[in-house]
C-alpha cells in the first residue's frame, strides 16, 4: 500500500469552479501534513501546512481527519494560475513522504 | 526572500562518471535534505542531514551516494559511478528545525546520465 495516496488526475475545471483534492495516508505515526504545489519540471513549493483540525488561507482550505487518516484540499474560485500538480505530503520526523500528486488544469 | 539555491541547473554525465550536486540552504536552517524525482514519478526522500551527520537515509541512498557539508554554507550530494537510472531531478531542501518541518526546496538539478 502506498504511504500517501492521492486522487488520480487530471482535474479539468473552468475558472471560478471549486475543486477538492483528497489524500489518504497509511502511517499513523505521521506527525504533520502539507500541501505543496509543483509546476511542470519545477520544485515543489509549500502551499499550506495542515496540523490539526485544518486551516484556511484565502481561497484554500485544508482539512485533516486523523481518525480516518484523510486529508483534503479545497480550492474555491479557481484561477488559471492555480493550474499545477498538487502534492499531498506527510511528515515523518522531518522526512517528507510525497503522494503521486494530482494534476489540476483550470480552463478559461 | 531567502531561498535554497542549487547548481548546476542541468548536468549531463556519462555512465560510470562521478557527479557532485551543490546546494546552498537557507542560512538559518539546521536541517538539510536531498530528494529526487524521476520523470513522471513522485518526489522521493534520499537523505536528511543535521549537525554534520546523516540523520536518516532511504533505501535508495546506498553506497553510491554520499553527502557533505564542506563549509558553513554548501551542502553537496555526490553520486559515484552513475547509472542510467540515476537520471532524475535532484532537489535540495532545508528546514529551520525538525520541530518546524516545513521544508523549502531549491529549483533542482536535472541530472541526465547518457
Amino acid at each position: 500500500r502506498k504511504e500517501v495516496e492521492q486522487d488520480p488526475g487530471p482535474f479539468n475545471v473552468p475558472e471560478g469552479a471549486t475543486v477538492a483534492f483528497n489524500c489518504t495516508y497509511s502511517n499513523s505515526a505521521s506527525q504533520s501534513f502539507f500541501w505543496y504545489r509543483q509546476d511542470c519540471r519545477k520544485e515543489p513549493k509549500l502551499l499550506m501546512s495542515v496540523y490539526s483540525s485544518g486551516n484556511e488561507d484565502g481561497r484554500f482550505t485544508a482539512q485533516l481527519n486523523r481518525a480516518s487518516q484523510y486529508i483534503s484540499l479545497l480550492i474555491r474560485d479557481s484561477k488559471l494560475s492555480d493550474s499545477a500538480t498538487y502534492l499531498c505530503v506527510a511528515n515523518q520526523g522531518g522526512k517528507l513522504i510525497f503522494g503521486q500528486g494530482t494534476e489540476l488544469s483550470v480552463k478559461p | 526572500e531567502p531561498e535554497v539555491t542549487q547548481t548546476p541547473s542541468h548536468q549531463v554525465t556519462q555512465m560510470g562518471q562521478e557527479v557532485i550536486l551543490r546546494c546552498v540552504p537557507i542560512s538559518n536552517h539546521l536541517y538539510f535534505y536531498w530528494y529526487r524525482q524521476i520523470l513522471g514519478q513522485k518526489v522521493e526522500f534520499l537523505v536528511s542531514f543535521y549537525n554534520n551527520e546523516i540523520s536518516e537515509k532511504s533505501e535508495i541512498f546506498d553506497d553510491q551516494f554520499s553527502v557533505e557539508r564542506p563549509d558553513g554554507s554548501n551542502f553537496t550530494l555526490k553520486i559515484r559511478s552513475t547509472k542510467l537510472e540515476d537520471s532524475a531531478m535532484y532537489f535540495c531542501a532545508s528546514s529551520v528545525d525538525r520541530g518546524i518541518p516545513e521544508a523549502f526546496f531549491g529549483q533542482g538539478t536535472r541530472l541526465t546520465v547518457v
